[in-house]
Protein backbone atom coordinates (compact mmCIF):
# COMPACT_ATOMS: atom_id res chain seq x y z
CA UNK A 1 0.00 0.00 0.00
CA UNK A 2 0.95 3.63 -0.76
CA UNK A 3 2.44 5.40 1.86
CA UNK A 4 3.46 9.38 2.47
CA UNK A 5 3.90 10.26 5.92
CA UNK A 6 4.83 13.50 7.68
CA UNK A 7 7.07 14.24 10.44
CA UNK A 8 4.53 16.35 12.40
CA UNK A 9 0.35 16.36 12.08
CA UNK A 10 1.22 19.71 14.08
CA UNK A 11 3.39 22.57 14.52
CA UNK A 12 4.02 25.81 16.84
CA UNK A 13 7.34 27.99 15.77
CA UNK A 14 8.39 31.17 16.60
CA UNK A 15 8.85 34.41 14.42
CA UNK A 16 12.61 34.20 12.97
CA UNK A 17 12.73 30.36 13.43
CA UNK A 18 13.89 27.96 11.23
CA UNK A 19 11.60 25.13 10.44
CA UNK A 20 12.14 21.56 8.76
CA UNK A 21 9.30 19.46 7.70
CA UNK A 22 10.14 16.30 6.20
CA UNK A 23 8.38 14.27 3.64
CA UNK A 24 8.92 10.31 3.63
CA UNK A 25 7.56 8.33 0.90
CA UNK A 26 7.94 4.16 0.52
CA UNK A 27 7.01 3.68 -3.05
CA UNK A 28 10.24 4.27 -4.92
CA UNK A 29 8.98 7.11 -6.71
CA UNK A 30 10.82 9.75 -8.36
CA UNK A 31 8.66 12.48 -8.47
CA UNK A 32 8.06 14.33 -5.17
CA UNK A 33 5.57 18.20 -4.12
CA UNK A 34 4.99 20.23 -1.42
CA UNK A 35 1.73 22.27 -1.13
CA UNK A 36 0.60 24.65 1.11
CA UNK A 37 -3.49 24.74 1.73
CA UNK A 38 -5.20 27.31 2.85
CA UNK A 39 -9.02 28.08 2.68
CA UNK A 40 -10.63 29.87 0.09
CA UNK A 41 -7.37 29.34 -1.99
CA UNK A 42 -7.02 25.59 -2.77
CA UNK A 43 -3.52 23.51 -2.60
CA UNK A 44 -0.55 25.97 -4.31
CA UNK A 45 2.84 24.35 -5.23
CA UNK A 46 5.79 25.46 -3.33
CA UNK A 47 8.26 22.88 -4.62
CA UNK A 48 8.75 20.06 -6.54
CA UNK A 49 11.71 17.46 -7.27
CA UNK A 50 11.61 14.90 -10.30
CA UNK A 51 15.13 12.85 -8.54
CA UNK A 52 17.50 12.96 -6.26
CA UNK A 53 19.38 16.60 -5.80
CA UNK A 54 17.14 17.69 -8.43
CA UNK A 55 14.29 20.87 -7.36
CA UNK A 56 12.36 23.34 -8.92
CA UNK A 57 10.27 26.16 -8.06
CA UNK A 58 6.35 26.28 -8.22
CA UNK A 59 4.62 28.78 -7.76
CA UNK A 60 4.73 30.04 -4.63
CA UNK A 61 8.40 29.57 -3.78
CA UNK A 62 9.69 32.96 -2.23
CA UNK A 63 10.58 32.47 1.55
CA UNK A 64 10.98 28.25 1.17
CA UNK A 65 13.80 25.49 0.13
CA UNK A 66 13.60 22.40 -0.01
CA UNK A 67 16.08 19.33 -0.13
CA UNK A 68 16.38 15.99 -1.75
CA UNK A 69 19.30 14.30 -0.55
CA UNK A 70 17.96 10.61 -1.03
CA UNK A 71 14.92 9.53 -3.43
CA UNK A 72 12.51 9.04 -0.65
CA UNK A 73 12.80 11.93 1.37
CA UNK A 74 12.08 15.24 0.62
CA UNK A 75 12.08 18.05 3.00
CA UNK A 76 10.71 21.49 3.21
CA UNK A 77 12.59 24.16 4.83
CA UNK A 78 11.68 27.58 5.96
CA UNK A 79 14.50 29.74 6.74
CA UNK A 80 12.94 32.47 8.88
CA UNK A 81 9.64 32.03 9.40
CA UNK A 82 6.83 34.31 9.44
CA UNK A 83 3.51 34.78 10.26
CA UNK A 84 2.04 34.45 7.02
CA UNK A 85 3.47 31.37 6.59
CA UNK A 86 0.53 29.91 8.91
CA UNK A 87 -0.48 27.17 6.81
CA UNK A 88 -1.45 23.49 6.14
CA UNK A 89 1.43 21.84 4.43
CA UNK A 90 0.87 18.98 2.37
CA UNK A 91 3.45 16.56 0.80
CA UNK A 92 2.55 14.11 -2.23
CA UNK A 93 4.89 11.71 -4.47
CA UNK A 94 4.27 10.61 -8.03
CA UNK A 95 5.68 7.44 -10.09
CA UNK A 96 7.13 9.52 -12.85
CA UNK A 97 6.24 7.59 -16.30
CA UNK A 98 3.35 6.05 -14.56
CA UNK A 99 0.12 7.63 -14.05
CA UNK A 100 -0.40 11.10 -12.86
CA UNK A 101 -1.69 10.05 -9.95
CA UNK A 102 -0.82 12.33 -6.09
CA UNK A 103 -0.48 10.68 -3.24
CA UNK A 104 -0.65 12.80 -0.37
CA UNK A 105 0.76 12.59 3.10
CA UNK A 106 -2.21 13.64 5.45
CA UNK A 107 -0.30 16.88 6.11
CA UNK A 108 1.46 19.07 8.69
CA UNK A 109 -0.32 22.41 10.71
CA UNK A 110 2.08 25.07 11.22
CA UNK A 111 1.54 27.67 13.44
CA UNK A 112 3.90 30.30 13.07
CA UNK A 113 3.77 32.72 16.74
CA UNK B 1 -3.77 33.96 -11.25
CA UNK B 2 -6.20 31.16 -10.87
CA UNK B 3 -5.76 28.97 -13.99
CA UNK B 4 -8.57 26.43 -12.61
CA UNK B 5 -11.63 28.51 -11.22
CA UNK B 6 -13.98 26.08 -9.12
CA UNK B 7 -17.47 26.81 -7.68
CA UNK B 8 -19.38 26.67 -5.75
CA UNK B 9 -16.98 26.86 -2.42
CA UNK B 10 -19.62 25.17 -0.58
CA UNK B 11 -22.32 22.95 -0.91
CA UNK B 12 -25.45 21.55 1.30
CA UNK B 13 -27.15 18.43 -0.40
CA UNK B 14 -29.86 16.48 0.74
CA UNK B 15 -29.09 12.57 1.09
CA UNK B 16 -29.95 10.55 -2.09
CA UNK B 17 -29.44 14.05 -4.31
CA UNK B 18 -27.07 14.70 -7.29
CA UNK B 19 -23.97 16.79 -5.94
CA UNK B 20 -22.14 19.26 -8.39
CA UNK B 21 -19.56 20.59 -8.96
CA UNK B 22 -18.13 22.67 -11.25
CA UNK B 23 -14.40 23.88 -12.87
CA UNK B 24 -13.45 26.01 -15.63
CA UNK B 25 -9.95 26.52 -16.73
CA UNK B 26 -8.08 28.70 -19.25
CA UNK B 27 -4.83 27.10 -20.40
CA UNK B 28 -5.83 25.03 -23.67
CA UNK B 29 -2.46 23.12 -23.23
CA UNK B 30 -4.37 21.14 -20.54
CA UNK B 31 -5.19 17.58 -21.27
CA UNK B 32 -5.58 15.78 -18.01
CA UNK B 33 -8.08 16.46 -15.31
CA UNK B 34 -8.39 15.03 -12.06
CA UNK B 35 -10.39 14.95 -8.87
CA UNK B 36 -9.66 15.17 -5.89
CA UNK B 37 -11.19 13.90 -2.26
CA UNK B 38 -10.21 15.33 1.19
CA UNK B 39 -11.45 14.21 4.09
CA UNK B 40 -10.84 16.04 7.57
CA UNK B 41 -7.30 15.36 9.36
CA UNK B 42 -6.28 13.45 5.69
CA UNK B 43 -4.54 14.85 2.44
CA UNK B 44 -6.33 14.90 -0.98
CA UNK B 45 -6.63 11.46 -2.81
CA UNK B 46 -7.49 10.91 -6.26
CA UNK B 47 -11.25 10.18 -6.69
CA UNK B 48 -11.56 9.85 -10.53
CA UNK B 49 -10.03 11.58 -13.58
CA UNK B 50 -10.36 12.18 -17.47
CA UNK B 51 -8.59 13.53 -20.18
CA UNK B 52 -10.12 15.70 -22.88
CA UNK B 53 -10.90 13.24 -25.59
CA UNK B 54 -13.67 11.62 -23.80
CA UNK B 55 -17.17 14.14 -22.72
CA UNK B 56 -18.13 11.58 -19.66
CA UNK B 57 -16.39 9.34 -16.99
CA UNK B 58 -18.41 7.49 -14.73
CA UNK B 59 -16.91 5.63 -11.49
CA UNK B 60 -19.67 4.27 -9.44
CA UNK B 61 -21.59 7.60 -8.50
CA UNK B 62 -19.09 9.39 -9.50
CA UNK B 63 -19.40 10.93 -12.83
CA UNK B 64 -16.94 13.81 -14.57
CA UNK B 65 -18.81 15.79 -17.23
CA UNK B 66 -15.92 17.20 -19.60
CA UNK B 67 -16.74 19.97 -22.01
CA UNK B 68 -13.93 20.86 -24.36
CA UNK B 69 -15.44 23.45 -26.45
CA UNK B 70 -16.45 25.96 -23.19
CA UNK B 71 -13.42 25.20 -21.14
CA UNK B 72 -15.58 23.47 -18.63
CA UNK B 73 -15.59 19.71 -16.88
CA UNK B 74 -17.71 19.15 -13.67
CA UNK B 75 -18.06 16.86 -11.05
CA UNK B 76 -21.49 14.92 -10.41
CA UNK B 77 -22.25 12.61 -7.48
CA UNK B 78 -25.21 10.42 -7.77
CA UNK B 79 -27.34 9.35 -4.47
CA UNK B 80 -25.04 11.35 -2.20
CA UNK B 81 -24.01 9.64 1.08
CA UNK B 82 -23.35 11.30 4.29
CA UNK B 83 -20.06 9.31 3.61
CA UNK B 84 -19.58 11.88 0.82
CA UNK B 85 -18.83 15.11 3.10
CA UNK B 86 -15.86 16.06 2.30
CA UNK B 87 -13.70 18.47 0.65
CA UNK B 88 -13.50 18.20 -3.52
CA UNK B 89 -10.71 19.97 -5.70
CA UNK B 90 -10.38 19.40 -9.18
CA UNK B 91 -7.18 20.08 -10.86
CA UNK B 92 -5.55 20.10 -14.45
CA UNK B 93 -2.41 19.31 -16.01
CA UNK B 94 -0.64 20.11 -18.99
CA UNK B 95 1.59 17.46 -21.10
CA UNK B 96 4.12 19.87 -21.60
CA UNK B 97 6.69 21.14 -19.81
CA UNK B 98 6.96 19.88 -16.31
CA UNK B 99 3.59 18.08 -15.52
CA UNK B 100 2.90 20.36 -12.65
CA UNK B 101 -1.03 19.80 -10.91
CA UNK B 102 -3.08 23.05 -10.91
CA UNK B 103 -5.64 22.76 -8.03
CA UNK B 104 -9.27 24.85 -8.33
CA UNK B 105 -9.59 26.43 -4.68
CA UNK B 106 -11.90 23.29 -3.74
CA UNK B 107 -15.79 22.34 -2.60
CA UNK B 108 -16.44 21.91 0.74
CA UNK B 109 -19.64 19.39 0.57
CA UNK B 110 -21.74 18.74 3.30
CA UNK B 111 -24.87 15.74 2.84
CA UNK B 112 -27.20 16.07 5.34
CA UNK B 113 -29.60 13.40 6.34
Amino acid sequence: DVKVTQSSRYLVKRTGEKVFLECVQDMDHENMFWYRQDPGLGLRLIYFSYDVKMKEKGDIPEGYSVSREKKERFSLILESASTNQTSMYLCASRNQGGSYEQYFGPGTRLTVT
Amino acid sequence: QQQVKQSPQSLIVQKGGISIINCAYENTAFDYFPWYQQFPGKGPALLIAIRPDVSEKKEGRFTISFNKSAKQFSLHIMDSQPGDSATYFCAALSNFGNEKLTFGTGTRLTIIP
